[in-house]
């Protein structure tokens, strides 16, 4: 059963880079058909979605964070990852690594997600 | 993009009743629309995606319904574990959530 770990700093500063990765164990990352999701969650607010990776390593981002965003992967490690540039105190929320294993774009598989708070 | 609306923001209902919660597009996702449970501390978990298919190992209690903008999740029976925050998602068009209903239990 695949599983996702999300990894990365609790706390960042502003204007810095955050880098978070996620692990992806039970299954290969590099799997015909598997596209690799970063979600984030305000507080109290709806999800939204960031932006996935292709089994393949194409990449398509939400254009409102398109100017910020990478998402990169990392076969050797079975991991991909997520770049957001820019920081500021708005970009703080939960972080979740996703995927779709059901042919189209709803998550069925999610990592515990992580919290991460922009503050100097 | 696509804006997700979903009322009511808070509902509370006795166990055993019905739940009856919405969600809106702003224009036509066909039936491109899911739903999620979150409980506090935990991620989101797939209940419906299709507007009406259950995902795997969800009670029949919960169903779907709607097509076009206007969408329906019901909790048929509602039990003291279905307390949690229920958001909707489109995927026609990129990705978009709703703002969530929150629903409790009397």
């Amino acid at each position: 059963q695949v599983q996702l770990q999300e990894s990365g700093p609790g706390l960042v500063k502003p204007s810095q880079t955050l880098v978070l990765t996620c692990t992806v164990s039970g299954g290969s990352i590099n799997s015909a058909g598997n596209y690799w999701t970063w979600i984030r969650q305000h507080p109290g607010k709806g999800p939204e979605w960031i932006g996935y990776i292709s089994y393949n390593g194409i990449s398509n981002y939400n254009p409102s964070l398109q100017s910020r965003v990478t998402i990169s992967l990392d076969t050797s490690k079975n991991q991909f990852s997520l770049y957001l540039a820019s920081l500021t105190a708005a970009d703080t929320a939960f972080y979740y690594c996703a995927s779709r294993t059901g042919g189209d774009w709803y998550f069925d598989l999610w990592g515990r997600g992580t919290l991460v708070t922009v503050s100097s | 993009e696509i804006v997700m609306t979903q009322s009511p923001g808070t509902l509370s209902v006795s166990p055993g009743e019905r739940a009856t919660l919405s969600c809106r597009a702003s224009q036509s996702v066909s039936s491109h629309l899911a739903w999620y449970q979150q409980k506090p501390g935990q991620a989101p978990r797939l209940l419906i995606y299709g507007a009406s298919t259950r995902a795997t190992g969800i009670p029949a209690r919960f169903s779907g319904s709607g097509s076009g903008t206007d969408f329906t999740l019901t909790i048929s029976s509602l039990q003291s574990e279905d307390s949690a925050v229920y958001f909707c998602q489109q995927y026609y068009v990129w990705v978009t959530f709703g703002g969530g209903t929150k629903v409790e239990t009397k």
